[in-house]
């Protein structure tokens, strides 16, 4: 099956600054990559995702990139807030809904 | 609109009890999936059903089981609870207009195994 590995697992970064997530896939079949964000004692929401048919994909300060050849996707925050602090999550399919998540990274912007 | 709900949110039981947890997905989503939060494992795939049928099933031993209902609701069960089985179950509901994969989570039930 689907393996899903991310780094770091942890990132202090200072407001303002940029946040890089990192992960790798094993399965060339995978065509649907999410990134997840999780507040502590919240629920995962969805906050970008790519399919395999487009290299980057941009949402305000959030973009995701995609390297198929190589099998892994990055995570780009910019100008960091406060209120990016939380756990990201990437993850992968290839059909139907059955994901494999990466471990998580835990996010603290210091102010 | 009404997002994904999940009962009980926090419940206790001992080892050997068993468990059920219920999902109400997003009207209109089909597609009822299951995962499992650990503190360092992240988030581990349970099962998905859609339609009342399971379409897939994770690495998880015989206890775990699930269904779904004809009006898309989903439970799980878990039997013979173990220590190892304190964890966040995180209930996903999709197929409505943002995509079939795209999952919408519920707030989770938090169990806690004494």
């Amino acid at each position: 099956g689907e393996n899903v590995e991310q780094h770091p697992s942890t990132l202090s970064v200072q407001e303002g600054d940029s946040a890089v997530i990192k992960c790798t896939y094993s399965d060339s079949a995978s065509n649907y990559f999410p990134w997840y964000k999780q507040e502590l004692g919240k629920r995962p929401q969805l906050i970008i995702d790519i399919r395999s048919n487009v290299g980057e994909k941009k949402d305000q300060r959030i973009a995701v990139t995609l390297n198929k050849t190589a099998k892994h996707f990055s995570l780009h925050i910019t100008e960091t807030q406060p209120e990016d602090s939380a756990v990201y999550f990437c993850a992968a399919t290839q059909t139907g809904n059955q994901f494999y998540f990466g471990t998580g990274t835990s996010l603290t912007v210091i102010p | 609109k009404a997002g994904v709900t999940q009962t009980p949110r926090y419940l206790i039981k001992t080892r050997g009890q068993q468990v059920t947890l219920s999902c109400s997905p997003i009207s209109g989503h089909r597609s009822v999936s299951w995962y499992q939060q650990t503190p360092g494992q992240g988030l581990q795939f349970l099962f998905e059903y859609f339609s009342e049928t399971q379409r897939n099933k994770g690495n998880f031993p015989g206890r775990f089981s699930g269904r779904q209902f004809s009006n898309s609701r989903s439970e799980m069960n878990v039997s013979t609870l173990e220590l190892g089985d304190s964890a966040l179950y995180l209930c996903a509901s999709s197929g409505g207009p943002s995509g079939a994969n795209v999952l919408t989570f519920g707030a989770g039930s938090r169990l806690t195994v004494l």
